[in-house]
């Protein structure tokens, strides 16, 4: 069984700054992927960014970096330069099991601030 | 390309009513999933299809929930009769399903049911 942990229910950060978002997970599957999903109010899903259990290298795309610490099961989201329209619900999820099913966190509102 | 469709957007209807939300995934998806979002909290897979098989749906509350997918395309998500806490954001995704733990899901619009 999977399971996802984000701490944070809420996070505020000033435009044009950095922000992290914690994730922390628990699995028993040698090999899965983690997964960073943001929902706007206007309720869909965006997908932003994945990470490989076995990839070397932090997965990045765009504003948005994963840092990966696989010892300490964690894969944080790193927004740079942050932008009004990144306020948002965010969700951490990971994949795995037969069917490779996605196990979301609770997620983090992050309300950027003009 | 589309994305995922789903309707109605919003239903309000009263506990021991039944309701149908319908989803149409992206063309060639094999992959088809419904999740249950309840205010607060992260989505929660309620049902997985691989074509028109039914892959997971362990979470799926079988006495009042029930779902389809014909022809493996269009799928069909019911629940009879309905209670209160089955009010929720109901998300359908899809994904292409061939590529293992790398399984990006594409997510409709989502239907927002109000149980009163």
């Amino acid at each position: 069984a999977q399971k996802i942990t984000q701490t944070q229910p809420g996070m505020f950060v000033q435009e044009k700054e950095a922000v992290t978002l914690d994730c922390t997970y628990d699995t028993s599957d040698p090999s899965y992927g983690l997964f960073w999903y943001k929902q706007p109010s206007s309720g869909e899903m965006i997908f932003l960014i994945y990470q490989g259990s076995y990839d070397q290298q932090n997965a990045t795309e765009g504003r948005y970096s994963l840092n990966f610490q696989k010892a300490r099961k964690s894969a944080n989201l790193v927004i740079s330069a942050s932008q009004l329209g990144d306020s948002a619900m965010y969700f951490c999820a990971t994949s795995g099991g037969s069917n490779y099913k996605l196990t979301f966190g609770k997620g983090t509102l992050l309300t950027v601030n003009p | 390309e589309a994305g995922v469709a789903q309707s109605p957007r919003y239903k309000i209807i009263e506990k021991r009513q039944s309701v149908a939300f319908w989803c149409n995934p992206i063309s060639g998806h094999a992959t088809l999933y419904w999740y249950q979002q309840i205010l607060g909290q992260g989505p929660k897979l309620l049902i997985q299809f691989q074509n028109n098989g039914v892959v997971d749906d362990s979470q799926l509350p079988k006495d009042r929930f029930s779902a389809e997918r014909l022809k493996g395309v269009d799928s069909t998500l019911k629940i009879q009769p309905a209670k209160l806490e089955d009010s929720a954001v109901y998300l359908c995704a899809s994904s292409l399903g061939d590529r293992g733990k790398y399984n990006e899901q594409f997510f409709g619009p989502g239907t927002r049911l109000t149980v009163l």
